[in-house]
């Protein structure tokens, strides 16, 4: 098993919504990473958890929570969204601590706030 | 910090020709370099990646890449394009620092054009 698996595909969300994203894995990665992409632009990493850690919040505002209630699991909680944070979430995993070892992404979350 | 240009926004070729993308970093140290490429709507997927060793990196779906130190480039390469190779492709950098986990840090992408 060699995927990033992403749920839902697609989310569509009030501002006043209170929502989750999911992403899983299991290939023994200890290292998780969710990104932000918007259209036409490159991913802009939001957040890093290393052996269940948060060891990276790239300064992104407190309406995004994520969690990582194990190794193979990572949520990123939505509330008070705006519609500019309408993007693609992309998870990612790779081996150990380091980016480099072994990356790879889920298929995202298409997200669209109205 | 690490910084990646692709300086091509768009390229298209011909199917059946020779491909090369251009990818310039800049870091203080001994970069983590990888290609990436993303259809339309989906994730990302790994294409190559140079860690050290060899600098001619062999990759999936015929892909190749140099890395070329004296330049700062990792130059994405294929002999022959195919119609399914038109995506976006981004070339990446990671950090190297001691403990903890770092995240990648993208160029801007090249939509890649492919002529019948």
């Amino acid at each position: 098993d060699t995927e990033v698996t992403q749920t839902p595909k697609h989310l569509v969300m009030g501002m006043t919504n209170k929502k989750s994203l999911k992403c899983e894995q299991h290939m023994g990665h200890r290292a998780m990473y969710w990104y932000k992409q918007k259209a036409k632009k490159p991913p802009e990493l939001m957040f890093v958890y290393s052996y269940e850690k948060l060891s990276i919040n790239e300064s992104v505002p407190s309406r995004f929570s994520p969690e990582c209630p194990n190794s193979s699991l990572l949520n990123l909680h939505l509330h008070a969204l705006q519609p500019e944070d309408s993007a693609l979430y992309l998870c990612a995993s790779s081996q150990g601590a380091r980016m480099f070892v072994a990356a790879f992404f889920g298929q995202g979350t298409r997200l669209t706030v109205v | 910090a690490q910084s990646v240009t692709q300086p091509d926004i768009h390229i298209t070729v011909s199917e059946g020709a020779s491909l090369e993308l251009r990818c310039n970093y800049s870091y203080g140290a001994t970069p983590y370099l990888f290609w990436y490429v993303q259809s339309p709507g989906q994730g990302l997927q790994l294409l190559l990646k140079y860690f050290s060793g060899d600098t001619l990196v062999q990759g999936i779906k015929g892909f190749e890449a140099e890395f070329k130190r004296s330049q700062s480039s990792f130059n994405l390469r294929k002999p022959s394009v195919h119609w399914s190779d038109a995506a976006e492709y981004f070339c990446a950098v990671g950090a190297a620092s001691g403990g903890g986990a770092d995240g990648l840090t993208f160029g801007k992408g090249t939509h890649l054009i492919i002529q019948p």
